[in-house]
C-alpha cells in the first residue's frame, strides 16, 4: 500500500494483560521502526527492522516487549503483562532505506487501566 | 544534556509573519537531519530533510550548522495552517533517530 497502516486504532487493556499492535509498512520499504510517544511529545525509539531482521533493538524494554516482522505478514509489537506506564501512542514508520524519510502510520493509542 | 533540544514554545505569531526555530544536537557524529510536522497528536509527517548546503521548499528553509551543532527551520509568510508542532530529528552513525520534544507554533489571524 501507499500508506503505513496500523491496527487497532485504540486498545484498552487492564494491567497485566497482553497487548498486540500491528503495522503494515509501505510496499517496497525495507525498514520498519516502532516508537512510543508519551505525553509532551517525547518520542522514544523502540526497535527497527530491515525486512524481517532486527536492525536495532536498543530501545526495547526486553523483559515485556517483543516485536516481529515476518514475510508476507504485518509487523507486530507485543507487550506482555502491560503496566500503567505503557499507556502511550505507538507509532510505526517505514522507510525505503535506513533512517531516511520515514513515513509514519496513524498510531495505536494504548490505554492501560 | 539531552541529545536533541528544542525550545518547546509556543511561538505565537500573526499570519504573514516570519518565524524561525532552532534545534541543537549533542552528537557531533550525527549525519542525518530532518524536520517533521505533527498536528494535534496525529502522526508526524516529514517536512524537510536538512542538507549541509541548506535547502528551501516554498516558504520553508532549513539550514544545518555543523560547527555549532544546530539545525534551523525558517517559515516565511506564516499561514493559519502552519499551526502545528515541529519536530527535529537527528540520526547519528548508529542510525537510531532521536527526536526533539518539538516546538509548538500557533499562527493567529
Amino acid at each position: 500500500g501507499e500508506e503505513v497502516a496500523q491496527t487497532p486504532k485504540h486498545l484498552v487493556r487492564g494491567e497485566g494483560q497482553k497487548a498486540k499492535l500491528y503495522c503494515a509498512p509501505i510496499k517496497g520499504h525495507s525498514y520498519v521502526f516502532w516508537y512510543q510517544q508519551v505525553l509532551k511529545n517525547e518520542f522514544k525509539f523502540l526497535i527497527s527492522f530491515q525486512n524481517e531482521n532486527v536492525f536495532d533493538e536498543t530501545g526495547m524494554p526486553k523483559e515485556r516487549f517483543s516485536a516481529k516482522c515476518l514475510p508476507n505478514s504485518p509487523c507486530s509489537l507485543e507487550i506482555q503483562a502491560t503496566k500503567l506506564e505503557d499507556s502511550a501512542v505507538y507509532f510505526c514508520a517505514s522507510s525505503p532505506r535506513d533512517v531516511f524519510e520515514q513515513y509514519f502510520g496513524p498510531g495505536t493509542r494504548l490505554t492501560v487501566t | 544534556r539531552k541529545e536533541v533540544e528544542q525550545d518547546p514554545g509556543p511561538f505565537n505569531v500573526p499570519e504573514g509573519a516570519t518565524v524561525a526555530f532552532n534545534c541543537t544536537y549533542s552528537n557531533s557524529a550525527s549525519q542525518s537531519f530532518f524536520w517533521y510536522r505533527q498536528d494535534c497528536r496525529k502522526e508526524p509527517k516529514l517536512l524537510m530533510s536538512v542538507y549541509s548546503s541548506g535547502n528551501e521548499d516554498g516558504r520553508f528553509t532549513a539550514q544545518l550548522n555543523r560547527a555549532s551543532q544546530y539545525i534551523s527551520l525558517l517559515i516565511r509568510d506564516s499561514k493559519l495552517s502552519d499551526s502545528a508542532t515541529y519536530l527535529c530529528v537527528v540520526a547519528g552513525g548508529s542510525y537510531i533517530p532521536t527526536f526533539g520534544r518539538g516546538t509548538s507554533l500557533i499562527v493567529h489571524p
